[in-house]
């Protein structure tokens, strides 16, 4: 099984909104990534954790927030985003730092 | 730094031809390769990887991948290509000296006329 699910699948926010998006596998995955996808583009990394710890953060704005509660879960907190913030944010895990990453379905991102 | 290039932008082919994929990657060491598909809306679904070993890659959905050092390609193959594999394609190296950190190319798009 190589299921990593995210909810919500789609969200619309003000930009005055906070939300979250979470993260969710039970493959026992050490590694979780938050990754961002504007229309017509590859992936950007945005965060890694390693063994629930933040270990790489790609210079992203403090309006987006991860936390990684327990090592099977990762959200993503947004606070006062901008409409440019509006993309695909995807999630992926793998056994260890070094692994191969397994991807989400993502969560659709609307910033009005 | 690590790069990895896809020449083509968009790929039509009919349904039941021969499909490949080019990918190109710039890397110091021997890499880590993957290729992945997305369909729209969706995440990322893993096709195959190379780590080391038989240069010659099997995958799902009867995907392959041959590994050419000598050509710093990757390239992405199916002897017969069927409508529900039109999707976007990423080839992605992973840098092992830094958490295998994916750097992907700028994706194709596969279309597949009837």
């Amino acid at each position: 099984d190589t299921e990593v699910t995210q909810t919500p699948k789609h969200l619309v926010m003000g930009m005055t909104n906070k939300k979250s998006l979470k993260c969710e596998q039970h493959m026992g995955h050490r590694a979780m990534y938050w990754y961002k996808q504007k229309a017509k583009k590859p992936p950007e990394l945005m965060f890694v954790y390693s063994y629930e710890k933040l270990s790489i953060n790609e210079s992203v704005p403090s309006r987006f927030s991860p936390e990684c509660p327990n090592s099977s879960l990762l959200n993503l907190h947004l606070h006062a985003l901008q409409p440019e913030d509006s993309a695909l944010y995807l999630c992926a895990s793998s056994q260890q730092y070094q692994e191969t990453q397994y991807f989400g379905p993502g969560t659709r991102l609307l910033v009005l | 730094a690590q790069s990895v290039t896809q020449p083509d932008i968009h790929i039509t082919v009919s349904e039941g031809a021969s499909l490949e994929l080019r990918c190109n990657y710039s890397y110091g060491a021997t890499p880590y390769l993957f290729w992945y598909v997305q369909s729209p809306g969706q995440g990322l679904q893993l096709l195959l990887k190379y780590f080391s070993g038989d240069t010659l890659v099997q995958g799902i959905k009867g995907f392959e991948a041959e590994f050419k050092r000598s050509q710093s390609s990757f390239n992405l193959r199916k002897p017969s290509v069927h409508w529900s594999d039109a999707a976007e394609y990423f080839c992605a190296v992973g840098d092992n000296n830094a958490g295998n950190m994916l750097t992907f190319g700028g994706g194709t798009r596969l279309m597949v006329k009837p």
